[in-house]
């Protein structure tokens, strides 16, 4: 069965670096959603991505984030200047294109530790 | 602001006996629904979904209904078992202009007690 698969599980990384989220969709799909879950609260939406442009992001996706798909399978997170408050779980997801209700598939996250 | 929220954090449930899950929502506009399942350290996993113009849906041991009237949501599972027990977030999802945004509830806890 199809699944988003996500790299690193884990990343520790110092207070003021960059760190990269990487992230594989399933194949045929073409909507991409950025999700962050810190520890005991609940998921966050972070930003939605189609045709190769932002549809749509929220408050917490602000100037120190940015996404990209640069190649045909890859879609990525970058955080820049990294904050001890963006350590959390960041999920992945992906859905397909028929009909305007398709479910998202999430992937196994990737936890990301500032120190 | 609008949100999803859920009425009880913690639910025990015996081994074999039905679970039912309950989720309020407050954005009239949310025209689907998704209940997920989390289990510890891994991400949400669909479970089941339903349209606005639905008030019941049902799976493979799963039932959905909604109360469009009191914006309110449940997620039954019937005869629980040991690997139901994870956390469930109820979502809602505003459909505009062919876009997505979903968001999520704080979660239940369910604990199958074997």
């Amino acid at each position: 069965e199809p699944e988003v698969t996500q790299t690193p599980s884990h990343q520790v990384t110092q207070m003021g670096q960059e760190v990269i989220l990487r992230c594989v969709p399933i194949s045929n799909h073409l909507y991409f959603y950025w999700y962050r879950q810190i520890l005991g609260q609940k998921v966050e939406f972070l930003v939605s991505f189609y045709n190769n442009e932002i549809s749509e992001k929220s408050e917490i996706f602000d100037d120190q984030f940015s996404v990209e798909r640069p190649d045909g399978s890859n879609f990525t997170l970058k955080i820049r200047s990294t904050k001890l408050e963006d350590s959390a779980m960041y999920f992945c997801a992906s859905r397909g294109t028929s009909g305007s209700q398709e479910t998202q598939y999430f992937g196994p996250g990737t936890r990301l530790l500032v120190l | 602001g609008e949100s999803v929220g859920l009425h009880l954090p913690t639910l025990s449930v015996q081994e074999g006996d039905n679970s039912i899950i309950n989720c309020a929502y407050s954005n009239s506009a949310s025209d689907y629904f998704i209940w997920y399942k989390q289990e510890s350290g891994k991400g949400p996993q669909f479970i089941i979904d339903i349209r606005s113009n639905m008030d019941k849906r049902q799976g493979q041991r799963v039932t959905v209904l909604l109360n469009k009237t009191v914006k309110h949501l449940s997620l039954q599972i019937a005869a629980t078992q040991p690997g139901d027990s994870a956390v469930y977030f109820c979502a809602e999802n505003l459909n505009s202009g062919g876009y997505q945004k979903v968001t999520f509830g704080t979660g239940t806890k369910l604990q199958v007690i074997p």
